[in-house]
């Protein structure tokens, strides 16, 4: 089975705070993404990856930093966290031959 | 890029009856078209997937159609049962990347 693990199921941070959310999966895929899910808005996607060190805008970057030094490991990155950064935020992976993507089980981020 | 709209947002059904959602896509390079479940507190489920060379698919209950050239793709549930209550998210995606959801659809089952 794929795995997704995103590294904590909930945070609370302070306003102005770096925060790092860790994503890693074990099935080699060469793409990942990084989503925030809010009520009534789906899906919506931050940034995604096709390779090492590649990186590509989703639909609302903005406050937002990826890296991918790592095939397996796509961090997400808050440069100075706002209360508007609340959200659930999930992580996903697929290759190019399936496409299928497979979600981490989310992270809860809450900025006081 | 790829913008994805979902249509209705909400939608009740009776036990037994049928259920329709409705996508639509804009990127023509787009080539694999999946609909995800999420039930409350959990991460987002694969129920059922087209590809761009395919105009309908069926498992069980559920089946999906695709028109390529309206750029419009569709998830048919029938005979709902109240654990299909649910929302259900339409994506697009080329080769796997820049994978684009829709705004979802609450699905409720009524007994």
């Amino acid at each position: 089975d794929v795995k997704v693990t995103q590294s904590s199921r909930y945070l609370v941070k302070r306003t102005g705070e770096k925060v790092f959310l860790e994503c890693v999966q074990d099935m080699d895929h060469e793409n990942m993404f990084w989503y925030r899910q809010d009520p009534g808005l789906g899906l919506r996607l931050i940034y995604f990856s096709y390779d090492v060190k590649m990186k590509e805008k989703g639909d609302i970057p903005e406050g937002y930093s990826v890296s991918r030094e790592k095939k397996e490991r796509f961090s997400l990155i808050l440069e100075s966290a706002s209360t508007n950064q609340t959200s659930m935020y999930l992580c996903a992976s697929s290759t190019g031959t399936v496409a299928e993507a497979f979600f981490g089980q989310g992270t809860r981020l809450t900025v006081v | 890029g790829e913008n994805v709209e979902q249509h209705p947002s909400t939608l009740s059904v009776q036990e037994g009856d049928s259920a329709v959602i409705k996508c639509t896509y804009s990127d023509s390079a787009s080539n694999y078209f999946p609909w995800y479940k999420q039930e409350l507190g959990k991460r987002p489920q694969l129920i059922i997937d087209i590809r761009s060379n395919v105009g309908e698919k069926k498992d069980q209950r559920i089946a999906v159609t695709l028109n390529k050239t309206a750029k419009h793709f569709s998830l048919h549930i029938t005979e709902t049962q109240p654990e299909d209550s649910a929302v259900y998210f339409c994506a697009a995606t080329s080769y796997g990347q820049n994978f684009v959801f829709g705004p979802g659809t609450r699905l409720s089952v009524l007994p």
